[in-house]
């Protein structure tokens, strides 16, 4: 079957640096997205994997590993707005994207 | 405004009941998606659709019924509501996938409680 692994909650200080780990194991693979979900929001889109390697946008950079099915978003500088929870997504090999169920970040001042 | 819509934001029904939830998009995306996302998983897909009349089942379909006769709507019907269809309802939509952008842009939500 197709798994998508993340911690459930998180707990980290404003201005530390954090990082959220996903692991997967999917038919196929087509990139690897992470997105943020505010509470009683909507998720919005975060960064795309496709190949190995560190992607980086300000203060958040996501990183990819194919060959262990393993990446991780690193959050830099962290601020009480990025209290949040962080999905991790696999595209298998359908274009269909597989969802973890999310890792909760909890910032304290 | 440009983006995705849906409509109800919030809904309270009875077991039986049939109840549709909307879905608008104004990107002129081929593809669009329904999700729910219920405490402890991640978002499960219900339905999707590739074009306008081209549907089809998603992980978790079964209470569910979709059509698409244009593209910028997606509508989401349960025939007959059951309580385990109490859940938050998303509605995205994306470029083809494969194609170069595959990332999925999501609605607002549809809060939905069935009694």
């Amino acid at each position: 079957g197709q798994n998508i692994d993340q911690p459930t909650e998180m707990t980290a200080t404003e201005g530390a640096i954090v990082q959220i780990n996903c692991t997967y194991q999917t038919s196929g693979f087509n990139g690897l997205f992470w997105y943020q979900q505010h509470a009683g929001e909507a998720p919005t889109f975060l960064s795309y994997n496709v190949l190995d390697g560190l992607e980086e946008k300000g203060r958040f950079s996501s990183f990819l590993s194919r060959s262990k099915g393993y990446s991780y978003l690193l959050l830099k500088e962290l601020q009480m707005k990025d209290s949040a929870s962080y999905l991790c997504a696999v595209m298998d090999s359908n274009y269909q994207l597989i969802w973890g169920a999310g890792t909760k970040l909890i910032i304290k001042p | 405004d440009a983006g995705i819509t849906q409509s109800p934001r919030y809904k309270i029904t009875e077991t039986g009941r049939q109840v549709t939830l909307m879905c608008h998009q104004t990107w002129s995306h081929s593809y669009m998606f329904w999700y729910r996302q219920d405490l402890g998983h991640g978002l499960r897909l219900i339905y999707y659709s590739a074009a306008a009349d081209i549907t089809d089942k998603g992980e978790v379909p079964d209470g569910y019924v979709v059509s698409r006769s244009k593209t910028e709507n997606f509508p989401l019907t349960l025939e007959s509501a059951t309580r385990s269809q109490t859940s938050v309802y998303f509605c995205a939509s994306s470029e083809v996938p494969g194609q170069g952008t595959d990332t999925q842009y999501f609605g607002p939500g549809t809060r939905l409680t069935v009694l």
